[in-house]
This record gives structure tokens, sequence and C-alpha cells, in this order.
């Protein structure tokens, strides 16, 4: 099973709305990820987890605050958003960089954001 | 500076019209080199990983192959459900733990 599912698919919030998006995987990965998409852009890192403590923070603004309940589940809460942040989320997850392999990454379907 | 470079941009291919996709990449040390393919709306799909010149690795109607400096992913025979936007990513030694370095992609669209 190489599947990593997301919730919401879709989220509209205004800018006073606090939300979270969900990301669970069942392969066994120690290392989660999220990242932000734009449209026909690449995705871009935001935060890396590695044995459930939060390893990268690709300086993202402290209105998006990751959490990693355990070792399948990712969370990314949403506060004071602004309409910029408006984009595709993406949740991935690999094997643990320690264990030596190229790690690859398996995506989520994401969720489409947006900010009013 | 580590760097991922897709081309071209855009191809446009006729049913059946075999053609190629190229990722050239410059890091450090290559860990590994991914394909993933990302249709519109929705989070990539994984399709390959590389990680030593030489290497092949085919799928259906798509092979990946992978030299010191650039990958290839030959598309033989599409079909119109190929079109989707394909993404080159690189992981090398060192550096930021984590970090894909993704090129821009290509948009690939396959016409009946």
């Amino acid at each position: 099973d190489t599947e990593v599912t997301q919730t919401p698919k879709h989220l509209v919030m205004g800018m006073t709305n606090k939300k979270s998006l969900k990301c669970e995987q069942h392969m066994g990965h120690r290392a989660m990820y999220w990242y932000k998409q734009k449209a026909k852009k690449p995705p871009e890192l935001m935060f890396v987890y590695s044995y459930e403590k939060l390893s990268i923070n690709e300086s993202v603004p402290s209105r998006f605050s990751p959490e990693c309940p355990n070792s399948s589940l990712l969370n990314l809460h949403l506060h004071a958003l602004q309409p910029e942040d408006s984009a595709l989320y993406l949740c991935a997850s690999s094997q643990a960089l320690s264990s030596g392999g190229p790690g690859e990454q398996f995506f989520g379907p994401g969720t489409r954001l947006t900010v009013l | 500076e580590d760097q991922v470079t897709q081309s071209p941009e855009a191809l446009r291919l006729q049913e059946g019209e075999s053609s190629s996709l190229n990722c050239s990449y410059t890091v450090s040390g290559l860990r590994g080199l991914f394909w993933y393919r990302q249709d519109p709306g929705k989070g990539p799909e994984f399709l390959f990983t590389l990680y030593s010149a030489g290497e092949e690795k085919e799928k259906e109607r798509l092979k990946a192959t992978l030299t010191k400096k650039e990958s290839f992913l030959h598309i033989t025979a599409p079909k119109p459900e190929d079109s989707a936007t394909y993404l080159c990513a690189v992981r090398a030694y060192g550096g930021s733990q984590g970090n894909l370095i993704f090129g821009k992609g290509t948009k690939l669209s396959v016409k009946p």
C-alpha cells in the first residue's frame, strides 16, 4: 500500500478562521512532509518531520503550525491566513533518511485551500 | 548550487508519436533521482527512482534512464491518458535533509 490520504479535499476559509489539514499514511514511513504548490509551479517544501520531530522549517510564517501526533499522522493548523496562501497543500511521506535509501516520497492527493 | 532543469516546458504529441523528456541535474552527490506524474489539481504520483548511472526503469509505455548529468523519460506510443505534467526531482547527499529539488516540469499533451 503506497497511499497517503489527506482531508479535506477542498477548504474555503476567511482570514480570521482557524482550520486544520490532516494527513495519514500506513506505510511505516518515519519521515513526513508538508508542501505548498501554486498553479504551474513545482511543490515547495514547508516542513519536514523525522521520527515525529520537526527537523526542517523552511522559514514558514507562524500562521502555519505543523503537528505530528504519531508516526502515521500529520496535521497542519491554519490561523489568520492571507489570500496569497491560497494553494494546493500536499502531504508526503518517505522512509527515514537515516535508513540510507534514496528516500522516494509518496504524495497525497492534496487539499485545495482558498482564503477569502 | 544543486539544480534541476527540465525540457521542454511543454510537449504536444499525436497519439502513437514517441518522444523523450529531459531532466538535467547538478548536485554535489546524487542520492536519488525521481520521476513523478501530476494531473491538474492532484498530488504527484510516484513513477520511478534512479540512483546509479546506466540504470533504467520501465512501466507500461514509460522508460526512465539515468546518466551522470541527466535523465530521460521516454514515452513510447503515447495515449491521450498519458497527458499530464511530468516532474523530475533529485535528492542530494548532505545539504538540507529531506529536500527534494524539483524541476519546473514538462507538460505533456497527447492528442487523439
